[in-house]
């Protein structure tokens, strides 16, 4: 299996654009989490789903943040409008039965 | 805040040297998890201690959960320049019902060659 799989790697945008995070989950894993990784702030998760279906999405920061997960092997996040203190490495982590997570390289998202 | 902390935040040792980190926690959980990220990568984990065990082996890895104390350590024994890396303990809450992990700040580990 190749892992969870994220793109882009790397984005760079400027404040005001709309940005859009993609994770493709482990086959097969009932679980994807959405987490942002920053110095000041550590490993925070922003969203997860069980079988396609948003289960908590308290961390989310504000209704800039959306996430969706159309089928079981794709998900995506969304900031609009894009602000400087969101840049941050974006990770997305898959898991069966919601226990072991297994986390994608992450995006390393600079908003200038 | 539910997260766990890692203490200490940062340690360095030599190659070969045992390497203990501890991570304490403020609620009941169903399991603690620790989990390492090397640099500009991932996280991947590592191990996971049920509420019900005490001490649990993996390899060069050794686990402690005191749940009387809401704590664990973890123990890298014989380390290698290859463990250099970040450490993180995540909590699975029993009190949320849910499936999520809180982790902690990590504790970043040094292993000189």
């Amino acid at each position: 299996d190749a892992g969870v799989i994220q793109s882009p790697r790397h984005e760079v945008t400027e404040m005001g654009q709309e940005v859009t995070l993609r994770c493709k989950p482990i086959s097969g894993h009932d679980y994807l989490f959405w987490y942002r990784q920053t110095m000041m702030r550590g490993l925070e998760l922003l969203i997860y789903f069980n079988n396609n279906v948003p289960i908590d999405d308290s961390g989310m920061p504000e209704d800039r943040f959306s996430a969706k997960m159309p089928n079981a092997s794709f998900s995506t996040l969304k900031i609009q409008p894009s602000e400087p203190r969101d840049s941050a490495v974006y990770f997305c982590a898959s898991s069966l039965g919601g226990h072991e997570q297994f986390f994608g390289p992450g995006t390393r998202l600079t908003v200038l | 805040s539910q997260q766990g902390e890692e203490d200490p935040q940062a340690l360095s040792i030599q190659e070969g040297e045992n390497a203990t980190m501890n991570c304490s926690y403020k609620t009941s959980i169903n399991n603690l998890q620790w989990y390492r990220q090397n640099s500009g990568r991932g996280l991947v984990h590592l191990i996971l201690i049920r509420s019900n065990e005490r001490e649990k082996h993996s390899g060069r890895l050794r686990v402690t959960l005191d749940t009387s104390k809401k704590s664990s350590s973890l123990l890298i024994t014989a380390s290698r320049a290859a463990d250099t890396a970040s450490y993180f303990c995540a909590t699975d809450v029993a009190s949320t019902g849910a499936n999520n992990l809180f982790f902690g700040t990590g504790t970043r580990l040094t292993v000189i060659p």
